[in-house]
């Protein structure tokens, strides 16, 4: 099966501080994503990688960067964090997309790790 | 761009009731469409999925079909249990082409709750 693990599940951080979030994934997958997940928002895509030290923004990227320094490993780091960064962050990782608009391959989610900013 | 549409919840049944929750789309190509579920305290899972007009997606019970004509991709069952209380969200594969083709865009939830 394939695993998607986060750093931790509960974190809560001061404003100010900066704070990393860490994802691993165990299926040698090209791609992977960060999401944050807010109630009555749902998930909104934050940043995506297609492989090793690429990125690219997805739609809520400010406040936010990322690091993809090795294939199973991507970072979110808020640089400083403030009380509207307050949420569920949600990592997923799926294998190279290849294919035209009928394509698809499945995303795999990690637990989420909530995060609160005092 | 593409968009997802889902009813709102929260939606509470009594076990055994009929669940619909219904989700509607836009986009510009032919997107996949998927429901994903979230249980309490976990990430997502893919329930179901189709990925070209007219297909059935089922899985654990849950069905919904990809009606191109009405843009929906509602998702049934006919029995609900109290294992099946979660968060499900609809989403489509963004046909854009660019550097997010193939990305989901999500819903934004519907929470159901099963009673005993």
């Amino acid at each position: 099966d394939v695993k998607v693990t986060q750093s931790s599940r509960y974190l809560v951080k001061r404003t100010g501080e900066k704070v990393f979030l860490e994802c691993v994934q165990d299926m040698d997958h090209e791609n992977m994503f960060w999401y944050r997940q807010d109630p009555g928002l749902g998930l909104r895509l934050i940043y995506f990688s297609y492989d090793v030290k690429m990125k690219e923004k997805g739609d809520i990227p400010e406040g936010y960067s990322v690091s993809r320094e090795k294939k199973e490993r991507f970072s979110l780091i808020l640089e400083s964090a403030s009380t509207s960064q307050t949420s569920m962050y949600l990592c997923a990782s799926r294998s190279r997309f290849t294919g035209g608009w009928s394509s698809y391959n499945e995303q795999f989610f990690g637990p989420g790790t909530r995060l609160t900013v005092l | 761009g593409d968009s997802v549409t889902q009813m709102e919840g929260p939606v509470t049944l009594s076990e055994e009731a009929f669940l619909t929750i219904n989700c509607t789309y836009t986009a510009t190509g032919y997107p996949s469409l998927f429901w994903y579920v979230q249980y309490p305290g976990e990430g997502l899972q893919l329930l179901l999925k189709a990925t070209k007009a007219d297909d059935k997606g089922s899985n654990k019970g849950f069905e919904a079909t990809y009606r191109k004509e009405t843009t929906s991709f509602h998702l049934e069952k006919g029995s609900v249990q109290v294992s099946d209380s979660a968060v499900y969200f609809c989403a489509l594969s963004d046909t854009n082409y660019g550097g997010s083709q193939g990305n989901l865009i999500f819903g934004k939830g519907t929470k159901l709750s099963v009673k005993p």
